[in-house]
């Protein structure tokens, strides 16, 4: 089925310890987003991109770091992973403002 | 800049009752879009509505409607006859409208949970 695949969908990370969340679509879009949900903070943007080779950070980028080196793929890297980072991760595509395609979330826990 | 606010941290309603949810915007953006998710307590995001800043008609769907505002900077949300399956977290976000056409980024609101109960 089409849509964005977020794997792992659970993650228990020590801290200093450094992961890749992986983001995957199959509808050919241009526009790539991370975002991180915390408890009364909404969702906030992580990093973005608007195209293959070309990413840009959003409103809490530090510690993160993101790549895009096929339309298809948008990982997200923690380097050194701290319990600051514990929250849920979401992945999302859109073609155009038209509409945002959402992953299916990560829950990340830092210990 | 842009912001979204949802004041309303929560909100209990008996099953049946009339309840709105209400976001206010702020941007300098000419055109932009307006959409509401719900996230059940799965934790998924589910896509509700988008509205034009163009289009100020209200909408109307089953028992949902929103309420746009462009005076008052305002995309209200409102569930008629609430039942328990509405109860969520539902968030106000808001992009730029580029002429060109291409995605922009999507600014979310803190969100307001809402509990149904019998």
């Amino acid at each position: 089925n089409a849509g964005v695949t977020q794997t792992p969908k659970f993650q228990v990370l020590k801290t200093g310890q450094s992961m890749t969340l992986q983001c995957a679509q199959d509808m050919n879009h241009e526009y790539m987003s991370w975002y991180r949900q915390d408890p009364g903070m909404g969702l906030r943007l992580i990093h973005y991109s608007v195209g293959a080779g070309i990413t840009d950070q959003g409103e809490v980028p530090n510690g993160y770091n993101v790549s895009r080196s096929t339309t298809e793929d948008f990982p997200l890297r923690l380097l050194s992973a701290a319990p600051s980072q514990t929250s849920v991760y979401f992945c999302a595509s859109s073609y155009s403002n038209g509409g945002y395609t959402f992953g299916s979330g990560t829950r990340l826990t830092v210990v | 800049a842009q912001k979204v606010t949802q004041a309303q941290t929560e909100i209990s309603v008996v099953e049946k009752e009339d309840v709105t949810l209400d976001c206010v915007y702020e941007t300098r953006d000419t055109t932009y879009y307006l959409f509401w998710y719900k996230q059940p307590p799965s934790g998924e995001l589910v896509f509700l509505i988008r509205r034009n800043s163009f289009d100020e008609q209200n909408e109307i769907s089953g028992r949902y409607s929103w309420n746009f505002q462009k005076s008052t900077s305002s995309f209200n949300f409102t569930i008629t006859a609430s039942q328990v399956v509405d109860s969520a977290v539902y968030f106000c976000a808001l992009s730029e409208a580029r002429n060109t056409g291409t995605a922009s980024k999507l600014t979310f609101g803190t969100g307001t949970r809402l509990q149904v109960t019998l």
